[in-house]
């Protein structure tokens, strides 16, 4: 079965930078595009990067444009955020998930990872 | 990359059915087949409920229906039962190349 497992979350000083792993199994990873989604505490979803099945194309969130990184390695099965400059308001539990190719919705997620940027 | 609305909170009471609305515009729900809609439980991970506007994967219970008319698509639960109680939230792939989702809206079963 499809799963897909964070790791990499943590307390952050304002500044530092932090990279998410997600780690995917279950499923032909290098078939399929991937999202990060990330949830403020107490707040809504909000969509900030995708990356397709081969790396080719990256599109990200106004937010994280210019500090945030998407990537993956195909080798290890593994997707990746890699987060600079971050800001107190990038406080948030952080979601990967898979895109489905045929109507682009997230159609698996994993159980997320908590991020917390705090002096 | 402006949210799409939707009301903050619905309810009803089990067996009545409930409509949750998402407006968004021509860039976004208006523009693409590719709406989707989530259910999340506190402290879960979101579960997608419907996709391509409405279309339910399988799994999910045929009380969920999605539609959608000009720049608002609408969720709908048939038969409400207490497991529905959850936060719902829409989503649109955009013009920007982009997804946006919705402010999420509280389902209440009374």
């Amino acid at each position: 079965q499809v799963q897909l497992v964070e790791s990499g979350g943590g307390v952050v000083q304002p500044g530092r930078s932090l990279r998410l792993s997600c780690a995917a199994s279950g499923f032909t990873f290098s078939g399929y595009g991937m999202h990060w989604v990330r949830q403020a505490p107490g707040k809504g979803l909000e969509w900030i990067a995708f990356i397709s099945y081969d790396g080719s194309k990256k599109w990200y969130a106004d937010s994280v444009e210019g500090r945030f990184t998407i990537s993956r390695d195909i080798s290890k099965n593994t997707l990746y955020l890699q987060m600079n400059s971050l800001r107190p308001e990038d406080t948030a539990v952080y979601f990967c998930a898979r895109h489905n190719t045929g109507d682009y919705s997230c159609d698996y997620w994993g159980q997320g990872t908590l991020v917390t940027v705090s002096s | 990359q402006s949210a799409l609305t939707q009301p903050a909170s619905v309810s009803g009471s089990p067996g009545q059915s409930i409509t949750i609305s998402c407006s968004g515009s021509s860039s976004d729900v208006g523009g693409y087949t590719y709406v989707s809609w989530y259910q999340q439980h506190p402290g879960k991970a979101p579960k997608l409920m419907i996709s391509d506007v409405s279309n339910r994967p399988s799994g999910v219970s045929n009380r969920f229906s999605g539609s959608k008319s000009g720049n608002t698509a609408s969720l709908t639960i048939s038969g409400l039962q207490a497991e529905d109680e959850a936060d719902y939230y829409c989503s649109s792939y955009t013009s920007s190349s982009t997804w946006v989702f919705g402010g999420g809206t509280k389902l209440t079963v009374l």
